[in-house]
């Protein structure tokens, strides 16, 4: 059964620190991965999404994710963090063929000032 | 283009009452989207819908749980009795095929 595993729950960060969140998933095909961030008091969003080709794919707001089909791995990272980054990180994964995707249980990021 | 529209924004009812929330997809998209999502965790597929063709329920708890897409278009997702469990955010959301998906702002029930 598909499954997605996010290791952090909460993070605390500094602006300017540089940001990677931990995604891996357990599936045993080829998969569409996603990561959707939720700020606050907003509906979640796409961030950016793997499909395929390069497996480094870049989003909006500076985000990168880089997908390691080796380690089952998704992570997203930002160089630089700014206090608008605020919000609640969720990695998900979709087997090919079909379209149910699994979301991991979300990483809330909060960014000092 | 207007977004995934849903309603209410929030509710509460006391246990055993029925409830409905409501959503509107966005135009063309064929895929309707029910999730779940309880405090501190991700959302939970409850129902995809194709069209008006429900092919995915089987996370749905159909005992007290129901969902419908007449036209393919919009839909309504009930619960009847309500339950203190039931309390939740309950997200609607809708894509083209295998495309991602677009959420709406989400349903927030507050079973008492």
């Amino acid at each position: 059964a598909q499954s997605v595993s996010q290791h952090n729950h909460h993070v605390i960060l500094s602006e300017a620190a540089s940001l990677e969140l931990g995604c891996n998933y357990s599936y045993g095909g080829t998969v569409n991965l996603f990561w959707y961030v939720q700020y606050p008091g907003q509906h979640l969003q796409l961030l950016l999404k793997y499909f395929s080709g390069d497996p480094l794919v870049k989003g909006i707001k500076g985000f990168e994710a880089e997908f390691i089909k080796s380690k089952f791995s998704f992570n997203l990272r930002k160089p630089s963090v700014q206090w608008s980054d605020t919000a609640e990180y969720f990695c998900a994964v979709r087997g090919t063929g079909g379209f149910k995707t699994i979301f991991g249980a979300g990483t809330r990021l909060f960014v000092k000032a | 283009e207007a977004g995934v529209v849903q309603s209410p924004r929030y509710k509460i009812i006391e246990k055993k009452q029925p409830v409905a929330f409501w959503c509107n997809p966005i135009s063309g998209h064929n895929t309707l989207y029910w999730y779940r999502q309880n405090l501190g965790q991700g959302p939970e597929l409850l129902i995809r819908y194709e069209n008006e063709e429900a092919v995915d329920d089987s996370q749905l708890p159909k005992d007290r749980f129901s969902a419908e897409r007449l036209k393919g278009v919009d839909s309504t997702l009930k619960i009847q009795p309500a339950e203190l469990g039931d309390s939740a955010v309950y997200l609607c959301a809708s894509s083209l095929a295998d495309s991602s998906y677009t959420f709406g702002s989400g349903t927030r029930l507050t079973v008492v």
